[in-house]
């Protein structure tokens, strides 16, 4: 079972709101890690969003909305990167990531369309 | 203003070596962690390779014993030695700061005869 699972794609109207999920493997403890977001579209590399652990340690990428924010649901086991007032340039590929045993893990990735 | 810009990639068959450069601006790359990931061409991300501000490195599975990261402090400069190359290491290779705020625009190595 992969450390990070990511739906591969969603879909979301344009204004509407979108969650992205990451779910941890069962038996990591997800209140222990950050969880890094980041924003990735064809042909340029991945840019940083945000990195969220809790609401008193969280960081905004630099010029990043704030309408993209990032939350933990404890009962899934996942970080959650929520997306408000969708827009048609949020079209793009969204991955997670977490430190873990020295080192970096990245979820599978979700392709998030806009339509 | 924080610039990273890569080169050092290519085509090299199987077996071969590269040394890939991530030549950094606005910020010392000593100062903090530096990572290399990679991305296989249609895949997504894989992280490749990290060391800290102590020079402390580590690396993924898929590539340990066989590739080294290091840096230059003199010239600001990030690398990572490839060697024992492979099929399955053809990616774009980006360098990223400490917690990824900023990446490279990348460099693709090309394994095959």
């Amino acid at each position: 079972q992969a450390v990070l699972t990511q739906p591969s794609s969603l879909s979301a109207s344009p204004g509407a709101s979108a969650s992205l999920t990451c779910t941890l493997r069962s038996g990591i403890n997800l209140g222990t890690y950050r969880i890094y977001w980041f924003q990735q579209k064809p042909g340029s590399p991945p840019q940083f969003l945000l990195r969220y652990k809790s609401d008193s340690d969280k960081q905004q990428g630099s010029g990043v909305p704030s309408r993209f924010s990032g939350s933990k649901d404890a009962s899934a086991n996942a970080g959650i990167l929520l997306i408000s007032g969708l827009q048609s340039e949020d079209e793009a590929d969204y991955y997670c990531m977490i430190w873990h045993s020295s080192a970096s893990v990245f979820g599978g990735g979700t392709k998030l369309t806009v339509l | 203003e924080v610039q990273l810009v890569e080169s050092g990639g290519g085509l090299v068959q199987p077996g071969g070596s590269l040394r890939l450069s991530c030549a950094a601006s606005g910020f010392t790359v000593s100062s903090n962690y530096m990572s290399w990931v990679r991305q296989a061409p249609g895949k997504g991300l894989e992280w490749v390779s990290v060391i800290y501000s102590g020079g402390s490195p580590y690396y993924a599975d898929s590539v340990k014993g066989r590739f080294t990261i290091s840096r230059d402090n003199s010239k600001n400069t990030l690398y990572l030695q490839m060697n024992s190359l492979r099929a399955e290491d053809t990616a774009v290779y980006y360098c990223a700061s400490a917690n990824f705020d900023y990446w490279g625009q990348g460099t693709l190595v090309t394994v095959s005869s």
